[in-house]
């Protein structure tokens, strides 16, 4: 079956700091990994995936996300955390196996401070 | 593009009634996805359209819940005989067949069941 854990339920980061959100996840088959992003009031937005290809992947607004296959773990990144990057973030999983069922951790809230 | 748009934004209807919410994806995503969000956890996928096909249904969707797309365009999303436990935010996200990956999310609709 497949999960996702986002181990952390709050990061905090000073503005211009870097900024990492966690996420770890499990699926029976190669990984489909997706980041999305809710601001108050909005809908979910994507923010980056990961299919096949380099590990490291960019998205919008600077994000960057590092997929680990031998530690099954897909963390956001940031080099320099904005005061407007607070939000809601959310990872995701689809197995590659033909299903389009996504699976989502239960959200990291980031609170960047000035 | 006017992005995906759900209707009502919100619902609040007593125990035992009747709720059906609507979802216009936009208008060239034949993928269609209804997801279900409740407070401090990420979407639970409820069920997958292909066009008028549904084609994947989670356990989560029990016999009181259905939804159809007749005409491969707008979704209908329909729980009878509503339970206190149906209360969450109900989001519909689309996508182009070949960027299965990147979903457009919905504002969603909230359903409070009094």
């Amino acid at each position: 079956a497949q999960s996702v854990a986002q181990p952390e339920d709050q990061v905090n980061v000073a503005e211009g700091n870097p900024l990492t959100v966690k996420c770890t996840y499990s699926v029976s088959g190669n990984p489909y990994l997706f980041w999305y992003v809710q601001y108050p009031n909005r809908g979910l937005q994507f923010l980056l995936k990961y299919i096949t290809g380099d590990n490291l992947v960019k998205g919008s607004y600077g994000f960057e996300a590092e997929f680990n296959k031998s530690q099954t773990s897909f963390h956001l990144k940031k080099p320099s955390a904005l005061v407007s990057d607070s939000a809601l973030y959310f990872c995701a999983v689809r197995d590659d196996t033909g299903g389009f069922k996504t699976i989502f951790g239960a959200g990291t809230r980031l609170f960047v401070k000035a | 593009d006017t992005g995906v748009s759900q209707n009502p934004r919100h619902k609040i209807t007593k125990r035992g009634q009747n709720v059906t919410f609507r979802c216009d994806p936009i208008s060239e995503h034949n993928r269609l996805y209804w997801y279900r969000q409740t407070l401090g956890q990420g979407p639970e996928f409820l069920t997958y359209f292909q066009n008028e096909a549904q084609l994947e249904k989670s356990r989560l969707l029990s016999d009181r819940f259905s939804a159809e797309r007749p005409k491969g365009s707008f979704s209908t999303l329909e729980i009878q005989r509503t339970e206190q436990g149906d209360s969450a935010m109900y989001l519909c996200a689309s996508s182009l067949p070949d960027r299965s990956y990147e979903q457009y999310f919905g504002p969603g609709t909230r359903l409070t069941v009094t």
